[in-house]
C-alpha cells in the first residue's frame, strides 16, 4: 500500500515558467489537500477537494490551480512561477467523515526552488 | 477561521524527561484533532488521531489529550530519547467547513543525551 505518492520529491523552476506537481492516492479517500510549509509559517492550505470534481480554495490559493478528475490523482500547477513560491509542497488525503475517523495521511513533499 | 496555536515554539530537554507539548484552538466544534512528528527534510507522519467525542489516545511512550470546552490538546512524551528530536504538529478538522486540517506551527524539540 503506497499510501500518497508525490512527484518530484525535486525541483528548480526559473521565474516564469510553469509546471504541475503530482499527486496520487490509493487508499480510496474522497478528501485531498495541498499545504505549502514556510520556515516559520507552518503548513498553510493551498487547495482542497472534497470528491472528484470538486475542488475550492484554501488560505493561500494565488498562483496555483487544481483539478481532481479521478478520485486518485490530484495534481497542483503552478501556472507562472514566482520566487515567492519557493517551498516545500505536501499534499494530504483522508477518507469522508464515517469511515475510519477522517485520519489525514501525507506524502513526502515536493521541495520547490525558483529562481 | 480556526487558529491553532502550538506552546511553546521549541524545546530542549535531557534524555528521559517526561514532556508536555501544547496546542489551542480557537473554535471548539472540532470533529477530531491529529498529532503529527516531522523529521528534518521529511515528511509528516501521523501519531495520534483524537475524534471529538474522545478525551485521550495513547500509543507507546506518547498520551493526547483533549479538551474542547478550554480549546486546548496537550501530548505528553514519557522518558524521552534522543530519537524523539523533531517537529510536532497538531492539526484541528473542524464540524463544518472544508473538512480539512488546520495546522499550529509546530514545536520543535531536541533531545540530547
Amino acid at each position: 500500500n503506497a499510501g500518497v505518492t508525490q512527484t518530484p520529491k525535486f525541483q528548480v523552476l526559473k521565474t516564469g515558467q510553469s509546471m504541475t506537481l503530482q499527486c496520487a492516492q490509493d487508499m480510496n479517500h474522497e478528501y485531498m489537500s495541498w499545504y505549502r510549509q514556510d520556515p516559520g509559517m507552518g503548513l498553510r492550505l493551498i487547495h482542497y477537494s472534497v470528491g472528484a470534481g470538486i475542488t475550492d480554495q484554501g488560505e493561500v490559493p494565488n498562483g496555483y490551480n487544481v483539478s481532481r478528475s479521478t478520485t486518485e490523482d490530484f495534481p497542483l500547477r503552478l501556472l507562472s512561477a514566482a520566487p515567492s513560491q519557493t517551498s516545500v509542497y505536501f499534499c494530504a488525503s483522508s477518507p469522508r467523515r464515517d469511515r475510519q475517523g477522517s485520519e489525514a495521511f501525507f506524502g513526502q513533499g515536493t521541495r520547490l526552488t525558483v529562481v | 477561521k480556526q487558529e491553532v496555536t502550538q506552546i511553546p515554539a521549541a524545546l530542549s530537554v535531557p534524555e528521559g524527561e517526561n514532556l508536555v507539548l501544547n496546542c489551542s484552538f480557537t473554535d471548539s466544534a472540532i470533529y477530531n484533532l491529529q498529532w503529527f512528528r516531522q523529521d528534518p527534510g521529511k515528511g509528516l507522519t501521523s501519531l495520534l488521531l483524537i475524534q471529538s467525542s474522545q478525551r485521550e489516545q495513547t500509543s507507546g511512550r506518547l498520551n493526547a489529550s483533549l479538551d474542547k470546552s478550554s480549546g486546548r490538546s496537550t501530548l505528553y512524551i514519557a522518558a524521552s530519547q534522543p530519537g524523539d528530536s523533531a517537529t510536532y504538529l497538531c492539526a484541528v478538522t473542524l464540524t463544518g467547513g472544508s473538512y480539512i486540517p488546520t495546522f499550529g506551527r509546530g514545536t520543535s524539540l531536541i533531545v540530547h543525551p
